[in-house]
């Protein structure tokens, strides 16, 4: 069982927005402003999407966005295109023992 | 641009241990602030985080893992090393060598990852 609780899947048809939630504790997702989130397509390494919460690396659309809202965070895609239909993770730093990194379960996003 | 590229055995047996290895370009492992970090994804699973290590050499490890986990660096060869021990059918997964901007992360850019079977 994962650490961060993700939807199993979502689906939209182009054009339209979808939201990814990504549930934790207080002491991950709801203590630090340290949640990632990253797009898998099939047989393909993960790609950095958001991290900080908010923040976008260079060269990720500005369609793919953040937020946060107590122990949820929450990744939002806006004009969706066929291409975005990926896998997706959340991640969060969290303090519950030493150091330690967790992720969702991931959630398969269907582009319809 | 920074590129990481893993190799290493495809299969191991159950109770050995497994070795891996990253192999950095354009740029240099012991720049520093730079942390360097192994996550893995059993076959049709999801992301687990195994470790992290800063060009220093200071490591970070994933409670779980801890007791059977090491990770080093060889500057002279721009690489660095992932070795699990006592491995178990568990233990099979597409190991991933990734750049963490922190020692938690985030993970950018990731290698093409490499798949590890453990049986006998």
């Amino acid at each position: 069982q994962s650490a961060l609780t993700q939807p199993a899947s979502v689906s939209g048809s182009p054009g339209q927005s979808i939201t990814i939630s990504c549930t934790g504790t207080s002491s991950d997702v709801g203590g630090y402003n340290y949640v990632s989130w990253y797009q898998q397509h099939p047989g393909k390494a993960p790609k950095l999407m958001i991290y900080e919460v908010s923040n976008r690396p260079s060269g990720v659309p500005d369609r793919f966005s953040g937020s946060k809202s107590g122990n949820t965070a929450s990744l939002t895609i806006s004009g969706l295109q066929a291409e975005d239909e990926a896998d997706y993770y959340c991640s969060s730093y969290t303090s519950s023992s030493t150091l330690d990194v967790v992720f969702g379960g991931g959630t398969k996003l269907t582009v319809l | 641009q920074l590129q990481l590229q893993e190799s290493g055995p495809g299969l191991v047996k159950p109770s050995e241990t497994l070795s891996l290895t990253c192999t950095v370009s354009g740029g240099s492992i012991s720049s520093s602030s730079y942390y360097w970090g192994w996550i893995r994804q059993p076959p049709g699973k999801g992301l687990e985080w195994i470790g992290s290590i800063y060009y220093s050499g200071s490591t970070y490890y994933n409670p779980s893992l801890k007791s059977r986990v090491t990770i080093s660096v060889d500057t002279s060869k721009n690489q660095f090393s992932l070795k699990l021990s006592s491995v178990t059918a568990a233990d099979t997964a597409v190991y991933y060598c990734a750049r963490p901007l922190a020692a938690a992360g985030p993970f950018d850019p990731w290698g093409q990852g490499t798949l590890v079977t453990v049986s006998s």
